[in-house]
Formats: structure tokens, sequence, C-alpha cells
């Protein structure tokens, strides 16, 4: 079935530094890929979705690229602000029909300043 | 705001107890999905119903059902409540089925806490 493998965290960084969060899948077919975020205390928010090969998703200076080849979308962002401070979810949804979200583990990221 | 309702936010109950768990979607949305967050399972599929029928079934439990009302709202039963039960339960909305690309909208989410 289709799975969603991301990078452990919880991750600290400092404020400005570069972020990298790994996520990799595996779907059959050509899923769409999104990334959500969970700010503390509040619901899930999309923050940024592919749905094709060599696609990128951007949105409030992160971005992240549909890589087929490697199975992956990792999302980046050049300068962390103490406001990124969330967790963040890597999901897949199967083009088979199935409209159901795929949903990492979730990556807790914390922006000192 | 993600144009999504849940109620109640909060929900304290004891362990063998029955909860209903509400959600208005998004004007026009027909479908609604139930996720389940726990610390051990992460987020969850639960249900998913569009235009009142139900569509697809992920990882529920016998225990729980739903169901969509003809003004599109659901409701998401829990009952014989274990302490498992105690998580986080969102409510998803999206326009319309048949595509892979349609984004789903979140609740705040329902915090149920079974002691």
């Amino acid at each position: 079935g289709d799975s969603v493998t991301q990078m452990e965290g919880p991750v600290t960084l400092s404020e400005e530094a570069f972020l990298t969060i790994n996520c990799t899948y595996t779907a059959t077919g050509y899923p769409s890929l999104f990334w959500y975020v969970q700010y503390p205390g509040e619901g899930l928010q999309l923050l940024l979705k592919a749905t094709k090969a060599d696609d990128k998703g951007s949105n409030k200076g992160f971005e992240a690229t549909y890589r087929k080849e490697t199975t992956s979308f990792h999302l980046e962002k050049g300068s962390v602000q103490v406001s990124d401070s969330a967790v963040y979810f890597c999901a897949l949804l199967s083009n088979f029909g199935n409209e159901k979200l795929t949903f990492g583990t979730g990556t807790r990221l914390t922006i000192i300043p | 705001d993600s144009g999504v309702t849940q109620t109640p936010k909060h929900l304290i109950t004891a362990t063998g107890q029955r909860v209903t768990l509400r959600c208005s979607p998004r004007s026009g949305d027909l479908s609604v999905y139930w996720y389940q967050q726990s610390l051990d399972q992460g987020l969850q599929f639960l249900i998913q119903y569009y235009n009142g029928e139900e569509r697809a079934k992920g990882n529920i439990l016998e225990r729980f059902s739903a169901q969509q009302f003809p003004d599109l709202h659901s409701e998401l039963n829990l009952s014989s409540l274990e302490l498992g039960d105690s998580a986080l339960y969102f409510c998803a909305s999206s326009g319309s089925s048949g595509t892979a690309y349609n984004e789903q909208f979140f609740g705040p989410g329902t915090r149920l806490t079974v002691l």
C-alpha cells in the first residue's frame, strides 16, 4: 500500500538557518504530494503541493520538488523564522480513485532566536 | 480559517461511554473525511463520505461509525470508548470526487480525552 517516510524529529535550528525536511514515498502510479503544517493548538493547513513529476510547489518561502526518480518530496526553506516553528507533515494522495491522504509521521521544527 | 468547523473543541469522558463529534464542511464541499491523530499511530484516515454516501473506509474500528446528513454536515460516533481512543479527531472537506488533485481543507479538530 501507499506509505510516506519522513525525517525523524525534532529539528531545532537557529533563526535564518537553512531548512531541509526529507520525505520519500511509496505509491503505485503518480500520486499528488503535499506538505501540511500544524501550528500549536491548530488544525492542519496546506503549505504546498505538487501534482506531477518535476513540479515545484512553493509558498511562504518554502519549496518542494516532486522527484519521481527518487520518489522524494523534500521540504526546503532558505532562511527560517521563529514563526515557522510547527509540525510539518508530508502526505500523498493516490491517483487511483482512493481519495484518502496518507501522511508521514510529522517532523516537529523549533526555531530559536 | 479553512471554513471547516468542528464541535466540540474538547471532550473529556470516561471509558465505556459514547460520544458524537460534529463537522460542518466548507460551503459547497460534498466530500467529508475523518482522520485520527494519536501519539502512537500518527495521522490516520478513518472514513470518507461523499454527498451522503460512504465512499471509502480506512482503519476505522467497528465501535466507530459516521454519517453525512442531507445538509452535508457529518457526525462521527465513537462508542464503548477505551483509553486508547484518546486522540485528536480531524474532519476535512473537499469540493468534489473523481480527481486526484482535490485539496482537503481541515478543521481545527476535536480533542478527545478518555479517562
